[in-house]
């Protein structure tokens, strides 16, 4: 069974923090992405990365980086963690050549307070 | 303009009824076509995809592309309680025409709602 497993379900941070958000998938995907969502605006890109040490930027970059050191781990961070980034961020996995189908961790729900 | 927009809705039929689901996108580049089911509380996950005009069909549901009026639609056939959950079309392309390859583009969403 493919997994693409997220390190929080429910994150509470305060204004300014340096929020690392993780995710883990085991399927041996070269692609990974992060999204948030939000109601009303659907899924919106954050950064996608094609594959180790290699990230591009998404719709929605500002504010956020990412890591990607090893294939099965993508990493997202708020620098400086802001209100208006309160939101549901997903993760999701994909191979290239299948690219119709990118699976989703289960969402981090980040409050920032 | 987005690249992809999405019938809001919220919907909400009687359980049996056939559910129409519609998205119009404005990149003519975009080779294939996806619906995403996503439960309260989880991530989406796939429901369906397609790579040509038509129509395809899985049970229940069918999938519908128009190229040339940039249109997909989901059709959900006897609709159930359990179809109860947002649906998201997404497509995405390899990279000619402005798409970025690698790049999937979401809706909005539309929330479904099938009462018994």
């Amino acid at each position: 069974d493919v997994k693409v497993t997220q390190s929080s379900r429910y994150l509470v941070k305060r204004t300014g923090e340096k929020v690392f958000l993780e995710c883990v998938q085991d399927m041996d995907h070269e692609n990974m992405f992060w999204y948030r969502q939000d109601p009303g605006l659907g899924l919106r890109l954050i950064y996608f990365s094609y594959d180790v040490k290699m990230k591009e930027k998404g719709d929605i970059p500002e504010g956020y980086s990412v890591s990607r050191e090893k294939k099965e781990r993508f990493s997202l961070i708020l620098e400086s963690a802001s209100t208006n980034q309160t939101s549901m961020y997903l993760c999701a996995s994909r191979s290239p050549r299948v690219p119709t189908e990118a699976f989703f961790g289960q969402g981090t729900r980040l409050t920032v307070v | 303009q987005k690249e992809v927009e999405q019938d809001p809705g919220p919907l909400s039929v009687p359980e049996g009824a056939i559910v129409s689901l519609n998205c119009t996108y404005s990149n003519s580049a975009f080779q294939y076509f996806m619906w995403y089911r996503q439960y309260s509380r989880k991530g989406p996950e796939l429901l369906m995809y397609t790579y040509s005009s038509g129509n395809k069909e899985d049970g229940r549901f069918t999938a519908q592309v128009d190229k040339s009026s940039k249109y997909i639609s989901l059709f959900i056939r006897d609709s159930q309680p359990s179809d109860s959950a947002t649906y998201l079309c997404a497509m995405g392309g390899d990279g000619a025409g402005g798409t970025s390859y690698g790049k999937l583009t979401f809706g909005q969403g539309t929330i479904l709602t099938v009462h018994p």
